[in-house]
């Protein structure tokens, strides 16, 4: 079956740390994979996708993720936190020949000041 | 570019009436896709349409129903209103809904079951 896995349902980190949301994925076929931030009462912002080519993909607000495909990874991450970031943080992949989105169960970033 | 617009934002319901919730895409997008958020059952997809027909559709009970139309503006109606369906329900729109592409979402309708 497939499936995305966030093993964290809250990461806290301070301000200015870096930080590393962790998503593990089980797809058959290629993997195509995304990131996207919820805040209160919002729908989902796109943040960055993984189709093909570069294992580090570079997405929007300074967020990027690394894709491992050994690991079946795709671990979000950003050098500088800001206390603006914290938000719910959902991992997805879109299997290959379909129109839909598997969602992780989320992840709840807080950054400190 | 104006974005993906739900109406309404919020429905308050009573069990065993119906709704129906409508969605506008980005101008130019031909995909809708419907989500079901709930805190217990995270993100569930309940369908997908393109050029107004339905082309993925996820497990949800028959009562579960959409549409698009010609100009790519989606309903979905639900049925029979159960208070388990009480849930934040979010469109979302793409170019072709392929699995490359990135969809972008709306604020959602929250709808409440009493």
């Amino acid at each position: 079956a497939q499936s995305v896995a966030q093993p964290e349902d809250q990461v806290n980190v301070a301000e200015g740390n870096p930080l590393t949301v962790k998503c593990t994925y089980s797809v058959s076929g290629n993997p195509y994979l995304f990131w996207y931030v919820q805040y209160p009462n919002r729908g989902l912002q796109f943040l960055l996708k993984y189709i093909t080519g570069d294992n580090l993909v570079k997405g929007s607000y300074g967020f990027e993720a690394e894709f491992n495909k050994s690991q079946t990874s795709f671990h979000l991450k950003k050098p500088s936190a800001l206390v603006s970031d914290s938000a719910l943080y959902f991992c997805a992949v879109r299997p290959s020949g379909t129109y839909k989105y598997i969602f992780g169960t989320g992840t709840r970033l807080k950054v400190l000041a | 570019k104006a974005g993906v617009t739900q109406t309404p934002r919020y429905l308050i319901k009573t069990r065993g009436q119906q709704v129906t919730l409508s969605c506008s895409p980005i101008s130019g997008h031909r995909s809708v896709s419907w989500y079901q958020q709930t805190p217990g059952q995270g993100l569930q997809f309940l369908f997908e349409y393109f050029s107004e027909t339905q082309r993925n559709k996820g497990n949800f009970p028959g009562r579960f129903s959409g549409r698009q139309f010609s100009n790519s503006r989606s309903e979905m109606n639900v049925s029979t209103l159960e208070l388990g369906d009480s849930a934040l329900y979010l469109c979302a729109s793409s170019w072709t809904g392929g699995a490359n592409t990135e969809a972008f979402f709306g604020q959602g309708t929250r709808l409440t079951v009493v």
